[in-house]
């Protein structure tokens, strides 16, 4: 079955630690995205790709960083710089020729 | 610059209630409308989308349809059962653009 990964599901990491939430995907798509969401709140944009070895930042970017060495993935570092980085990280893709994102199941971390 | 305005939650109703979702956009040209679902604890996954005016999107009882006079795309159901309840966020894409525009949310609960 085609889809999008992420892992962990759950991830606590302490204040200062550097940490990379994993998203792979097998849809073959060219446009990988991360965005967060706090509790009550809707999506914002931290980072997107559009094509391998190359991405841009979204609306929320400082304190995060990614890398897209490969088609099928777009990990993110979540960096001792981002000031309140407990919250839920979703991962998407898109097929440049279609508009549908399609969406991992998410990684909750906490920093304590 | 393009936004989606969709209806605060969160919004209660018995089984069996009908069920309006309203949402709004600004957008240059002709976007594609989407309504979004995301269960507790999950990623988003599309319920319906609709590409041109006066189009209707359907899925699982859902309805919404793309009205460019009043640049509405509300979203309906005749008969809301339990396990409806989620948050529905409604979205926006430009065609040939790689970001999707996303409404705050609503959350809604059933009773049962």
């Amino acid at each position: 079955d085609g889809g999008i990964t992420q892992s962990p599901k759950y991830l606590f990491r302490k204040e200062g630690q550097n940490v990379t939430l994993s998203c792979e995907q097998n849809l073959n798509h060219d446009a990988m995205y991360w965005y967060r969401q706090d509790p009550g709140q809707g999506l914002r944009l931290i980072y997107y790709s559009q094509i391998v070895n190359d991405f841009q930042k979204g609306d929320i970017a400082e304190g995060y960083s990614v890398s897209r060495e490969k088609k099928e993935s777009f990990p993110l570092t979540v960096t001792s710089a981002q000031k309140n980085p407990t919250a839920f990280y979703l991962c998407a893709s898109m097929n440049p020729g279609g508009n549908e994102q399609f969406f991992g199941p998410g990684t909750r971390l906490t920093v304590l | 610059g393009n936004s989606v305005t969709q209806m605060e939650g969160p919004v209660t109703l018995s089984e069996e209630a009908f069920l309006t979702i309203n949402c709004t956009y600004t957008a240059t040209g002709y976007p594609s409308l989407f309504w979004y679902v995301q269960y507790p604890g999950e990623g988003l996954q599309l319920l319906l989308k609709a590409t041109k005016a006066d189009d209707k999107g359907s899925n699982k009882g859902f309805e919404a349809t793309y009205r460019k006079e009043t640049t509405s795309f509300h979203l309906e159901k005749g008969s809301v059962q339990v396990s409806d309840s989620a948050v529905y966020f409604c979205a926006l894409s430009r065609g040939g653009g790689f970001k999707t525009i996303f409404g705050a949310g609503t959350r809604l609960f059933v009773k049962a």
